[in-house]
């Protein structure tokens, strides 16, 4: 079982719509969660982190966690062609400051 | 802020030779470094972890005689690839953690990465 898990894609979204990207992970000593947006070619950028169950909302994300179901999300509301990226998913434990990655999602989003 | 560079951003070189990737962080002080690759369509994998002034650890199954890692700054890591061969080839990504961070946090800033391409 691969660490953090994600739906490899590609995800297809319209134009405005809400695309939702889910992740899993099978460490429950996983303290802290990121999404990064990757473009072909680009390092990764950092979109959000979260640290604590529930929602947290940065403009048109959002991302959710879940620790008891060991999953995380990330929603992108009124979604535009230039969010056609590869999204990671990314954990740290507790007393490991690396990051590891999921193996992405990809989201296309129509014109 | 939290600006990480690299530099070569692009490095085509032939089969035996040693190439040297920088890292560093340009605006703030970085006490860990991580060095990660990505080959083509695939996720990052974390090769090791640089500690400033100490030896790095590196992950299970990376050489650490190929992969030289140097953290002789708060500012600036090195790595070496060392005899390097095709199968090198790769997408290098280094990141970076503000040493003024708490502990609370595990944010990293990414810098633009380096495409090795060995002939």
């Amino acid at each position: 079982q691969k660490e953090v898990e994600q739906n490899s894609g590609p995800l297809s979204v319209p134009e405005g719509a809400i695309a939702s990207l889910n992740c899993t992970y099978s460490d429950r000593v996983s303290q802290s969660f990121f999404w990064y947006r990757q473009y072909s070619g680009k390092s990764p950028e950092l979109i959000m982190s979260i640290y604590s169950n529930g929602d947290k909302e940065d403009g048109r994300f959002t991302a959710q966690l879940n620790k008891a179901s060991q999953y995380v999300s990330l929603l992108i509301r009124d979604s535009q062609p230039s969010d056609s990226a590869t999204y990671l998913c990314a954990v740290t434990k507790t007393g490991r400051r690396a990051l590891t990655f999921g193996s992405g999602t990809r989201l296309q989003v129509q014109p | 802020g939290a600006v990480v560079s690299q530099h070569p951003s692009r490095v085509i070189c032939k089969s035996g030779t040693s190439v040297k990737i920088e890292c560093r962080s340009l605006d703030f002080q970085a006490t860990t470094m991580f060095w990660y690759r990505q080959f083509p369509k695939k996720s990052l994998m974390l090769m090791a972890t640089s500690n400033e002034g100490s030896k790095a650890t590196y992950e299970q199954g990376v050489e650490k005689d190929k992969f030289l890692i140097n953290h002789a700054s708060l500012t600036l890591s090195t790595l070496t690839v060392t005899s390097a061969h095709p199968e090198d080839s790769s997408f290098y990504i280094c990141s970076a953690r503000d040493r003024l961070a708490g502990y609370s946090t595990d944010t990293q800033y990414f810098g633009p990465g380096t495409r090795l391409t060995v002939l």
